[in-house]
Order: C-alpha cells, then structure tokens, then sequence
C-alpha cells in the first residue's frame, strides 16, 4: 500500500458526459501528480500540483482540469468526455523530491 | 518523440537466475531515473531509483546501472522469483524551474519468471 487513494476504482459513463476523479496523497506530500495509462500507450503525465498551485503541464487537454485542495487532495476534472478518454488514470503523491508514490487508479470506462 | 524507451516488451527467465531489463532515453537533461513494477489492476510500485551522479545503486536483490555515455540503464533482479512477474517501467525525470519531477515512462516490459 503506498498511502496515496484514488476513488472510485471503477467509473462507467457515456460519451458527452463530465466525471471528477479524486486523489488523496500520502501524508504530509505537498506534491501530485495526474497520470493517463490508455492500451496503446504508456503512461502519460497530465499535470503536477504543488501545495495548491500548479506546477507543470504535460499532455492534458483542455477539456480536462485539475487542482489541489487546501487539504492537499486532488480531483481531476474530465468534461465532454470521448471514447478515446477510455483509460486508467493514475494519481501519484512525492514530498519534494524525485520518487512518486502511485495510487491504484480509476478506470475510466466511456461507453 | 519517445524519450525514454524499452525496447523488449517482454522478458522470461527460470526462477533463480537473473532478469535484466534494459531502457535507453535520448533527452541528456534527465538527471534521475526510477525502477517501477506494475502488477494488473494495481498503480505502479516504486523499486529503486539512480540519480545522474552515479553509476550503480542496489537495493537487496535490484540493482539499477547507469550509463550516461550511453543514455543507458538497467535493472538486475537476482535471483528472479516468480512473484517478480509483473511489469517494470523505466522513468526518468530532470528539474525544470522549482519542484517539477514529472516523470517521462517507458512503454514497460512483461516480465515473467517460471517456477
């Protein structure tokens, strides 16, 4: 177990539709991480929170969002969702540093 | 442009010998390099990591090796247990302005080890 959650597990909805994935890092983690695993690729960074501002963009697209609560956990916002946006979607929690705790994920199921 | 690539999607080996995985990356801003295992249904795990300065790190049975020269890295299990089935994802990351680590992942590599 590596102290970060991600809820829900599972999430099955249609295409058009907006979802909130959520994330609560580790304890006392200031930073987190949202990652996108879909079949054909790797995982691919989304966006990076840092004590509530962010930090850094990857590949997120603009129908996505993020952010960080004063308490430190996260949602990921995905909007007008698409079949394409069928992944798992990995949360990860890191102090300050390098090494980034991974959380189980939400599957995303878009029908 | 992959960064960070895995070139064999899939390794086996007998349990007791050793597994070597291997990763290449091509971005020379890459200063620290991390080992993660992924098991089905599950987030990946952290294994070990290297940074830039050093050229070996080991952790019980995993050692990681750097190359820089060669942009080159990789991961030794030994002995290789069945319950180190899983797969293993190269990543690498550089600051850039602050406390960005985003890290830039290989494709990964089945590993499976047989009994």
């Amino acid at each position: 177990d590596s102290g970060v959650t991600q809820t829900p597990k599972h999430l099955i909805t249609a295409t058009g539709q907006r979802v909130t994935l959520r994330c609560s890092p580790r304890s006392g983690d200031l930073s987190v991480y949202w990652y996108q695993q879909s079949l054909d690729q790797g995982l691919q960074f989304l966006i990076q929170y840092y004590n509530g501002e962010e930090r850094a963009k990857g590949n997120i697209l603009e129908r996505f969002s993020a952010q960080q609560f004063p308490d430190l956990h996260s949602e990921l916002n995905l909007s007008s969702l698409e079949l394409g946006d069928s992944a798992l979607y990995f949360c990860a929690s890191s102090p300050s540093g390098d090494t980034q705790y991974f959380g189980p994920g939400t599957r995303l199921t878009v029908l | 442009d992959q960064q960070v690539k895995q070139n064999s999607p899939s390794l086996s080996v007998q349990e007791g010998r050793i597994s070597i995985l291997n990763c290449d990356y091509t971005n020379s801003m890459f200063d620290y390099f991390l080992w993660y295992k992924k098991y089905p249904a599950e987030g990946p795990t952290f294994l070990i990591s290297i940074s830039s300065i050093k050229d070996k790190n080991e952790d019980g049975r995993f050692t990681v090796f750097l190359n820089k020269s060669a942009k080159h890295l990789s991961l030794h299990i030994v002995p290789s247990q069945p319950g180190d089935s899983a797969v293993y994802f190269c990543a690498a990351s550089y600051r850039s302005g602050g406390s960005n680590y985003k890290l830039t992942f290989g494709k990964g590599t089945l590993l499976t080890v047989n009994p």
